[in-house]
């Protein structure tokens, strides 16, 4: 069966500092992958998507970049984080269009 | 971009009480999606329905689509107090799975 793990669950940094989140999946072949930004009380905002390997797609512009160096993994980093950077970032997974995404079970970052 | 935005956005209700959340949505779809959010988790995947489809089922949710006045409501049936929860709707206009989410709706159910 498939699964998506992300890491850390939890992560406090001060402004300025970079930031790296991870995301891998498994179970499964050249899923397209995203990342996601929820602000507390409000829905989800598509961060980036990726279709394969290499392959990034940024859906607004801010202070974030995503990587994809293998074919389950997907990165999303920054490498001055502003205090506007804090939420829950989610990621999530799919295989065909107009089939559901699964998502991973999030990273709550707070910049201090 | 395209955004779903569901109403109300907050419902409090008796354990066995049915639960209804409404979703509208501005442009053309492909399908539209709800999804389950509990406190601190990632989102579950509850309900596809397509923009050919009218009504779908799966055990205690009925979800419903109007393409016409561009509307879906999603309905709990005999709500228990694992259902409390946020819920989205999450539409995809180009049938490539770039998701539009609305705001949600959290649900409290009283044992």
């Amino acid at each position: 069966s498939q699964t998506i793990h992300q890491w850390p669950a939890t992560l406090v940094q001060p402004v300025g500092s970079p930031l790296s989140l991870e995301c891998t999946v498994e179970g499964t072949s050249n899923p397209n992958l995203y990342w996601y930004r929820q602000a507390a009380g409000r829905g989800l905002q598509l961060l980036f998507y990726s279709v394969g390997i290499g392959q990034i797609s940024s859906e607004v512009p801010q202070n974030l970049s995503a990587s994809r160096p293998q074919d389950r993994q997907f990165i999303l980093s920054s490498k001055k984080l502003l205090l506007s950077d804090s939420g829950f970032y989610l990621c999530a997974w799919s295989v065909l269009p107009d089939q559901p995404q699964h998502f991973g079970d999030g990273t709550r970052l707070s910049i201090l | 971009s395209q955004q779903g935005e569901e109403d109300p956005q907050a419902l409090s209700i008796q354990e066995g009480e049915n639960a209804t959340m409404n979703c509208s949505y501005k442009t053309s779809i492909n399908n539209l999606q709800w999804y389950r959010q509990n406190s601190g988790r990632g989102l579950v995947h509850l309900i596809l329905i397509r923009s050919n489809e009218r009504e779908k089922h799966s055990g205690r949710l009925r979800v419903t689509l109007d393409t016409s006045k561009k509307s879906s409501s999603l309905l709990i049936t005999a709500s228990r107090a694992a259902d409390t929860a946020s819920y989205f709707c999450a539409t995809d206009p180009y049938g490539n799975n770039r998701l539009a989410f609305g705001k949600g709706n959290q649900v409290v159910v009283i044992p």
